[in-house]
């Protein structure tokens, strides 16, 4: 049973390019989320869907950012326009339930803006 | 607003000796779990111990134990018997029960295994 898949493990984009980051969760799990890590710093929520919906996108900035979790295929962070400051290290983790306590992580995608 | 804090950006321990890394919160919520994730450098998040507010007893997991002080708001984690695949970043988290995916996270101490 594979973990959480993250691609591409290093993405490297000049400013004002986009940057799509992929997230396939474990298997049977349904519920999606994403956190950012800043250098030296833990990780903050960004967005959290199930299959098809957002359910809380509370931490995600309003603007360049967006997510999905289609219904069939990985979940997708989008950064749109990016800048200096988008680069980080974007954690996915999942779970089968929302309530579960144990969140499986993916390894993270480190995007680094030139 | 929740808040936690780790105060030892690193940490350096000697191979089969114990360590304890420090944590502490804020929270006016009653009902909530801390967590501790150890972060290698593969990046990966995998979580080393849970632990309930509700429960006075400390968890434990294997060498790993935590150090549970509500009225103090401090969580702190004992490893024992330190081992060199124990080297990674170690993470303090919070969440309150009701919405169990906002993990609150510190900053991190990062620990080395001296041979």
């Amino acid at each position: 049973n594979a973990g959480v898949m993250q691609n591409p493990r290093h993405l490297v984009r000049r400013r004002g390019q986009e940057a799509r980051l992929r997230c396939s969760p474990m298997k049977g799990h349904s519920h999606v989320y994403w956190y950012r890590q800043l250098p030296e710093e833990g990780l903050k929520f960004m967005v959290y869907l199930q299959k098809e919906n957002i359910i809380d996108e509370s931490g995600m900035p309003k603007e360049r950012f967006s997510a999905e979790f289609p219904k069939e295929g990985p979940s997708i962070l989008r950064i749109q326009q990016v800048v200096r400051g988008d680069s980080a290290a974007y954690f996915c983790a999942s779970s089968p339930t929302p309530t579960n306590e144990k969140l499986f992580f993916g390894s993270g995608t480190q995007l680094s803006v030139l | 607003a929740q808040t936690v804090t780790q105060s030892q950006p690193e940490m350096s321990v000697q191979e089969a000796e114990t360590v304890t890394l420090s944590c502490t919160y804020d929270t006016s919520e009653s009902d909530y779990y801390l967590f501790w994730y150890k972060q290698p450098p593969s990046r990966q998040m995998i979580l080393v111990i849970r632990q309930e507010a509700y429960k006075q007893q400390n968890a434990t997991e294997n060498r790993f134990s935590v150090n549970f002080q509500k009225a103090a708001k401090s969580f702190s984690l004992k490893i024992s018997d330190s081992q060199l695949g124990d080297a990674a970043m170690y993470f303090c988290a919070y969440r309150t029960s009701t919405q169990d995916y906002q993990l609150i996270w510190g900053a991190g101490t990062k620990l080395i295994i001296k041979p």
